[in-house]
């Protein structure tokens, strides 16, 4: 692993289905986010955590959850999948101290039908 | 409420000069970040400015005005392979990143 891997790379999903998307990083790094990016907008936080053990709602948190059980790992699991959940999802890490410049995933991209 | 607005789409010729500006209205200022994000792809990181001025990284430069809220990140003697997107994201006084939606530069032989 070098960086940030996500899985699954692409998928396509029914309405009302659990989807967990998977986000790991070998990096060290302390803080690690989740954003969804939609033609014409620009990232949007969906949750993030500045260190194991501790998570925090972004800008569009519902229909989403994280867990942090440690370093490397920070899952986002969508409970019911709704149309409107359709996106390409990024996650990205960051070392928090100085310029915390983000590191990011090659991205998930997620129908919803 | 926060905002981050540049242009949605520039065009430039291979070899030439371009300016993509960006414009910021959010509570607080902890720093102006600029990415790059080839279609398809994830952002990469380009560059970060948090006092006053330019800051030059070879053939990318990055400027800033806290008091305007405004950057501008110049790309010089550009090559096809600077077709992307070019997001600018201003992290807040809650130190969260706020992005703008991107500015997409098509490079033309």
């Amino acid at each position: 692993i070098a960086g940030i891997t996500q899985a699954p790379t692409s998928q396509i999903l029914a309405a009302g289905r659990r989807m967990t998307l998977r986000c790991t990083q070998d990096m060290r790094h302390n803080a690690m986010y989740w954003y969804r990016q939609d033609l014409g907008l620009g990232l949007r936080l969906i949750h993030y955590s500045n260190t194991a053990g501790t998570t925090g709602k972004g800008e569009v948190p519902d229909g989403y959850s994280v867990s942090r059980a440690n370093t490397d790992d920070f899952p986002l699991t969508l409970a019911s999948a709704v149309p409107s959940q359709t996106s390409v999802y990024f996650c990205a890490s960051g070392a928090v101290s100085g310029a915390n410049v983000l590191t990011f995933g090659a991205g998930s991209r997620l129908t919803v039908l | 409420g926060q905002n981050i607005d540049q242009p949605t789409e520039m065009t430039a010729t291979e070899g030439a000069i371009v300016q993509i500006n960006c414009t910021y209205q959010t509570s607080g200022f902890n720093g102006l970040f600029w990415y790059q994000q080839h279609a398809g792809e994830a952002p990469t990181f380009l560059s970060y400015n948090v006092l006053d001025g330019l800051e030059e990284k070879g053939r990318f430069s990055s400027f800033l005005s806290r008091s305007k809220g405004y950057s501008y990140l110049l790309l010089k003697e550009l090559q096809m392979k600077d077709s992307a997107s070019y997001l600018c994201a201003v992290r807040d006084s809650n130190y969260q990143l706020i992005w703008g939606a991107g500015t997409k530069l098509i490079i033309k032989p």
